[in-house]
């Protein structure tokens, strides 16, 4: 158990719609860092935010938009979905000592029909 | 710019064979490296890491690794592979003060009995 908590595990939606994917970083860690996981892409930085703070973007579309709460859990948004959105969206928080070290949690498994 | 490449989608060895999985690697800085597990229908967990020091780097489950510099490479091994050890790894290297990683594209480990 790495600590970080997605949840919903499964979603299936249809296209067009607007899904929300909740992450809970592990107690004290204060970055969140988002990714998608497909066949074709491999593992794809989204974003990343620090203390509520966003402090990178990697490709993410402008369909999807994310934050983070002053209880630092974070909320990762996909809206108009389409059929490519379908993947697995992992949620992971950064440690404390520099070393770069990602705590990931298991995943939401998005599928878009 | 910096860049991880592993050889190979997919690797094949018997079960009790040498485990050899090749990672190399670009930075234009020194570089901190990662070595993750996905094991089946779960999150990325961390294998091992290289950060300075001890270029010979051991992880969990008996995996270890060596940070080579003049061969800019992270190769991962394991003297004798188990049928646990079916999963796809993922090399990465550290790339700014974000704690941004580069990720490889995978390689998916594939024990044969």
């Amino acid at each position: 158990d790495s600590g970080v908590t997605q949840t919903p595990k499964h979603l299936i939606t249809a296209t067009g719609q607007r899904v929300t994917l909740r992450c809970s970083p592990r107690s004290g860690d204060l970055s969140v860092y988002w990714y998608q996981q497909s066949l074709d892409q491999g593992l794809q930085f989204l974003i990343q935010y620090y203390n509520g703070e966003e402090r990178a973007k990697g490709n993410i579309l402008e369909r999807f938009s994310a934050q983070q709460f002053p209880d630092l859990h974070s909320e990762l948004n996909l809206s108009s979905l389409e059929l490519g959105d379908s993947a697995l969206y992992f949620c992971a928080s950064r440690g404390s000592g520099g070393t770069g070290e990602l705590f990931f949690g298991e995943g939401s498994r998005l599928t878009v029909l | 710019a910096q860049s991880v490449t592993q050889l190979g989608s997919h690797v094949s060895v018997s079960e009790g064979a040498l485990v050899l999985l090749r990672c190399n690697y670009s930075s234009s800085v020194p570089p901190y490296l990662f070595w993750y597990v996905q094991y089946p229908n779960q999150g990325l967990q961390l294998l091992l890491k290289y950060t300075t020091g001890a270029t010979l780097v051991k992880g969990i489950n008996g995996f270890e690794a060596e940070f080579k510099k003049s061969e800019t490479s992270f190769h991962l091994t394991k003297p004798s592979a188990h049928m646990s050890d079916a999963a796809e790894y993922f090399c990465a290297v550290l790339i700014d003060s974000n704690y941004q990683l580069i990720w490889g594209a995978g390689t998916k480990l594939i024990i044969k009995p």
